[in-house]
This record gives structure tokens, C-alpha cells and sequence, in this order.
């Protein structure tokens, strides 16, 4: 079965630093999909950014980046130059490439931006 | 920018009623999911719906829940006798394909509390 795990509950940075959240997964799978969800107080959760299984290449967004390490299954975003906005609870999740559509997730990581 | 609507955003009920829980998901989209989050555990899947009928569906996704596109607009999710630990945020989700690749967009959820 597959299990995200995020071993970090909570976090914090200081503004315009950087900082590196963790997230581990067990699959069997070799083709699947890495996602960042990130939920602001009494938001919902919107994608911050996402990885194919099937690329070397580390996903991008402007200041959120990640480390995708498949033979390790890790896949840690890394969030620089932090903004209050960034302020939120981030989720890693995974979904397998043909067999469901469902998403398994982590149990999260609160982020705190210190001003 | 269109976005996934949930109501109530609150909902209190006695244990053994029944509750429905209600989800506007974004127009053009086709595919639709439930998720939940237990206090200070995974979210996790409960059901995806496609075409008016379940495509998938957990565990957790027993004889008590039901889900429904009663109009062209609306997805509800039923649950018939509602028990204690059925207390959680409800997600609501859309996307506007099925695949793997394609993002899920969240609603902000409905926290239901059973007494």
C-alpha cells in the first residue's frame, strides 16, 4: 500500500530565508506523481507544484522548488526567499499513474513565517 | 478564478442522523471527490464519482455514505447514520480530467461534529 509520510509537524522560518520540507513515500509503483498542497488558514488547499515520477528533472515555481530523489522516495519542497504569505500547512501527496485516481496524503507540516 | 464551494462550512449533528454535505465543484469539471481529515490525521480518499456513478471508492466508504449529482450543479455526500467518529473535515474536490497528472482542486471544507 501506499504510505506518504511527513515527519516534520511543524515549521518555521524566518522572512526571506529558506526552508526545506520533508516527505518520504513507499510505493511499488515505478510511474506516479508527487504533489505540494498547500492549505492557508481557513483556505482551501491549492497546488504549489508537482513532479512525474518518469523525470530527473526537479519541478519549479518560482520561489518553491523540490528535490525529487526516487531510488531514496523523497520528495522534499523547498520554499526561498519565505513571505508571510507562505504561512500555511503543506501537504505532500502521491498518485499512482494508471491504477486509481484517489490521492494519498501525508499528515502535513505546519509552516510559521516569522516576520 | 472559479473555485470549489462547500456548505455548511459547520455542521453539528447528534450521533445516529442523518447529515448531507454539500459541494459546488468548478462548472466545466467532470471528475469529483470526497476526502477527510480526522483531527491531527491524513487526509484521506473516500470516493471519486465520474459519469453520475462511483468510480472508486475506499474502506472507510461503507454502506452509511452515499453520494450524489442531484442537479447539474451540486454534489452532495450522505452520510445515513452518522456515528462519533465520523467527526472531521469534510473535503470536496473537482478536477477537470481523470488522470493521474491532473490537478485536484479543493474546496475549504465542512467540519462536522457528531455528539
Amino acid at each position: 500500500a501506499q504510505t506518504v509520510t511527513q515527519s516534520q509537524p511543524e515549521m518555521s522560518v524566518q522572512e526571506a530565508e529558506t526552508v526545506t520540507l520533508s516527505c518520504t513515500y513507499d510505493t511499488s509503483e515505478s510511474d506516479y506523481y508527487l504533489f505540494w498542497y498547500k492549505q492557508p488558514p481557513s483556505r482551501q488547499m491549492i497546488l504549489v507544484i508537482r513532479q512525474e515520477a518518469y523525470k530527473q528533472q526537479n519541478a519549479t515555481e518560482n520561489r518553491f522548488s523540490v528535490n525529487f530523489q526516487k531510488a531514496a522516495k523523497s520528495f522534499s519542497l523547498k520554499i526561498s526567499d519565505s513571505q508571510l504569505g507562505d504561512a500555511a500547512m503543506y501537504f505532500c501527496a502521491y498518485r499512482a499513474y494508471n491504477t486509481g485516481n484517489q490521492f494519498y496524503f501525508g499528515t502535513g507540516t505546519s509552516l510559521t513565517v516569522i516576520p | 478564478e472559479p473555485e470549489v464551494t462547500q456548505t455548511p462550512s459547520h455542521q453539528v449533528t447528534q450521533m445516529g442522523q442523518e447529515v448531507i454535505l454539500r459541494c459546488v465543484p468548478i462548472s466545466n469539471h467532470l471528475y469529483f471527490y470526497w476526502y477527510r481529515q480526522i483531527l491531527g490525521q491524513k487526509v484521506e480518499f473516500l470516493v471519486s464519482f465520474y459519469n453520475n456513478e462511483i468510480s472508486e471508492k475506499s474502506e472507510i466508504f461503507d454502506d452509511q455514505f452515499s453520494v450524489e449529482r442531484p442537479d447539474g450543479s451540486n454534489f452532495t455526500l450522505k452520510i445515513r447514520s452518522t456515528k462519533l467518529e465520523d467527526s472531521a473535515m469534510y473535503f470536496c474536490a473537482s478536477s477537470e480530467l481523470g488522470q493521474a497528472y491532473n490537478e485536484q482542486f479543493f474546496g475549504p471544507g465542512t467540519r462536522l461534529t457528531v455528539l
